[in-house]
């Protein structure tokens, strides 16, 4: 069974671009949860879909939406980038269960703004 | 503001040593789960403890969730190698499907 894959995995941007990077959960899973992970901040969730519904949010701000399609393949967008946004964007899909949720993790998408 | 606060930060042990780490909060958590992370990957799911009090074994790790649901601690016996990388925990608020992550622990075992 294939695992979780992301793309792009690196890319680079400058200041006030706009990014989008995709996901393709595991076949038969309904909830794409969305991570950012930085040195100084940890791994840190930014919203998770189910059935193509946003589900649940982090504090993030406006600038970072995603959303989930029929396929349950996902994709984020930040736009108007800024420095601050440089991180490793990971991406976890499950079948969406409530307290054992297995979440299985993608490699990540590398983002560097410059 | 970080919920959950992991320690040791960073450990270097040799192998064949035992180690805990353990993963505070002031929250109450429905379900925590550990993960480890290695360079280039995303984190892999090793145990989910959902019970208070609740102790799961895995090989040479064993987990504990406290049992007031707020604190859990990983014990690695006799370290090995291969047992190197980014450890965190996970804990599931009440009613939500909201993860909030650790600070992580980076453990280096050498040979």
């Amino acid at each position: 069974k294939a695992g979780v894959t992301q793309t792009p995995r690196y890319l680079i941007k400058t200041r006030g671009q706009q990014v989008t990077l995709s996901c393709s959960p595991i076949s038969g899973h309904r909830s794409v949860s969305w991570y950012q992970q930085t040195p100084g901040q940890g791994l840190q969730f930014l919203f998770e879909y189910f059935s193509e519904t946003q589900r649940n949010k982090g504090n993030f701000p406006g600038r970072f939406s995603g959303r989930q399609f029929s396929n349950s393949r996902s994709e984020m967008n930040v736009s108007t980038l800024e420095l601050g946004d440089s991180a490793l964007y990971l991406c976890a899909s499950s079948l969406g269960d409530y307290l054992y949720n297995e979440q299985f993790f993608g490699p990540g998408t590398r983002l560097t703004v410059l | 503001t970080q919920l959950l606060e992991q320690s040791p930060q960073f450990l270097s042990i040799q192998e064949g040593e035992n180690l805990t780490v353990y993963c505070n909060s002031s929250s109450v958590f429905s379900s925590l789960q550990w993960y480890r992370q290695e360079p280039g990957e995303g984190p892999v799911l090793l145990v989910t403890v959902v019970t208070g009090g609740e102790v799961k074994k895995l090989k040479r790790l064993t987990f504990q969730f406290g049992d007031a649901r707020k604190d859990s601690s990983l014990h690695i016996t006799a370290a090995q190698p291969g047992d190197t990388g980014l450890y965190l925990c996970a804990g599931l608020f009440s009613g939500t499907y909201k993860y909030i992550f650790g600070t992580g622990t980076r453990l280096k075992v050498l040979a």
